[in-house]
């Protein structure tokens, strides 16, 4: 089976604009989940969805936004982007969600200049 | 305790067990507890988890005591290998809190 996927891997973007991460779980998990991480404040729950539905959500602000397809899929959107949103940006699938056991995948380095 | 907190680093020789403690504010007896173990470059990578006084796999062992004021995982015989840094992550409130540890960097020497 294959893992999760998250594209691209890294990405550089100016303070002010918005990014699009992607994240493709491993096939047939109905959770993905999304998290960030940074040296200072470690990993942070951002939010996590279920079949299209967001479940649950982290103490982010509103620029931080995602949606899961149909096929599982999951997108992560960060608007108006800020230098402290530069991060490992990391996605994990998995059957039950949260309260089960999640895989995660390799993440994403979005560095904000 | 407002934050979930974890020794930030162990050393430890091959062979021996390794306990770590992840100390959080005290959960109810049906919230989870979960270990990860992240290598450099790498997503974390599930070892464990469990709500109940103790529960064991084939790698580890996680012991929840009586307060449930803090969970610890127990390594067994560490390898080399398990040279990582381990979150603990914290769900409660009816999973709706989710709270990763501080993390803790295992560095087992030969």
């Amino acid at each position: 089976k294959a893992g999760v996927t998250q594209t691209p891997r890294y990405l550089i973007k100016t303070r002010g604009q918005q990014v699009t991460l992607s994240c493709s779980p491993i096939s047939g998990h109905r959770s993905v989940s999304w998290y960030q991480q940074t040296p200072g404040q470690g990993l942070q729950f951002l939010f996590e969805y279920f079949s299209e539905t967001q479940r649950n959500k982290g103490n982010f602000p509103g620029r931080f936004s995602g949606r899961q397809f149909s096929n599982s899929r999951s997108e992560m959107n960060v608007s108006t982007l800020e230098l402290g949103d530069s991060a490992l940006y990391l996605c994990a699938s998995g059957n039950q969600g949260l309260a089960g056991e999640q895989y995660f995948g390799p993440g994403t380095r979005l560095t904000v200049t | 305790l407002a934050k979930t907190t974890q020794p930030i680093s162990m050393d430890s020789y091959e062979g021996q067990e390794v306990n770590i403690t992840c100390s959080h504010n005290n959960i109810a007896t049906n919230d989870y507890i979960t270990w990860y173990q992240q290598f450099p470059s790498q997503g974390p990578r599930f070892i464990i988890q469990g709500y109940k006084t103790k529960v064991t796999n084939e790698v580890a062992s996680l012991f929840i005591p009586a307060d449930r004021k803090s969970s610890t995982l127990s390594l067994p015989r560490v390898s080399l290998s398990d040279t990582a840094v381990y979150y603990c992550l914290v769900l409660s409130g009816g999973y709706q809190k989710v709270t990763f540890g501080t993390g803790t960097k295992l560095q087992v020497i030969p």
